[in-house]
């Protein structure tokens, strides 16, 4: 399978720093997401990003598919972005393969 | 635009017993994935359906685990004589995958917390 590897593991902030986190992966993929598991659990689509830039508010991320990488940033970071951010991949839009996460704690 | 739906939310039971879930998809879509994640991990896959037909099964799936989209429509997983190594939460997720429209990104529901006493 494909292998995925995030970094850092674990991130603590002062509210209103920024970050970046990294996804590295294994092998060719057509199919990347970045989601954000709130405390609940919920997992919830960030990006749908195969290659290329993306924004959304404070939010960017960006992927080199080839050379095997995404990089999410998080700008003017806030206490709700706690949680923990997840890169799955997957190819020709079959089953994910996640990475074991960043934990991030934003504190105020 | 409804979501993808689980039920229920969380289940407590004792080994042994047997456990379904339920998972409703984004209406459109074809695809439909189970995964499970285990506390301090991310998601592993389980299985997929593309409409009625279950494509791929994980070797995470043991004999004791089955799961059918019978109109492919909604999913059932059930677990049959739970152990205690299934408590976990169930996610499922939907996606429309096709040969002429743009494929789309996998929707998740909110999952099915298991916890086996």
């Amino acid at each position: 399978g494909i292998q995925v590897e995030q970094s850092p593991p674990d991130l603590i902030l002062q509210e209103g720093a920024n970050s970046t986190l990294r996804c590295n992966f294994s092998d060719s993929v057509n199919n990347l997401q970045w989601f954000h598991q709130n405390p609940w659990g919920q997992l919830i689509n960030l990006f749908y990003i195969p290659s290329g830039t993306k924004q959304n508010g404070r939010l960017s991320a960006t992927t080199v598919a080839t050379e095997r990488y995404s990089l999410l940033y998080i700008s003017s970071s806030q206490t709700t972005d706690s949680g923990v951010y997840f890169c799955a991949v997957a190819y020709n839009f079959n089953k994910f393969y996640f990475g074991s996460g960043t934990k991030l704690n934003v504190k105020p | 635009d409804t979501g993808v739906s689980q039920d229920p939310r969380h289940k407590i039971t004792k080994r042994g017993q047997n456990v379904t879930f339920r998972c409703d998809p984004i209406s459109e879509h074809n695809r439909l994935y189970w995964y499970r994640q285990t506390l301090g991990q991310g998601p592993e896959f389980l299985t997929y359906f593309q409409n009625e037909a279950q494509l791929e099964k994980s070797r995470l799936l043991s004999d004791r685990f089955s799961a059918e989209r019978p109109k492919g429509s909604f999913s059932t997983l059930e677990i049959q004589r739970t152990e205690q190594g299934d408590s976990a939460m169930y996610l499922c997720a939907s996606s429309l995958v096709s040969n002429r429209a743009t494929n789309q990104p996998q929707h998740f529901g909110d999952g099915t917390r298991l916890s086996i006493l």
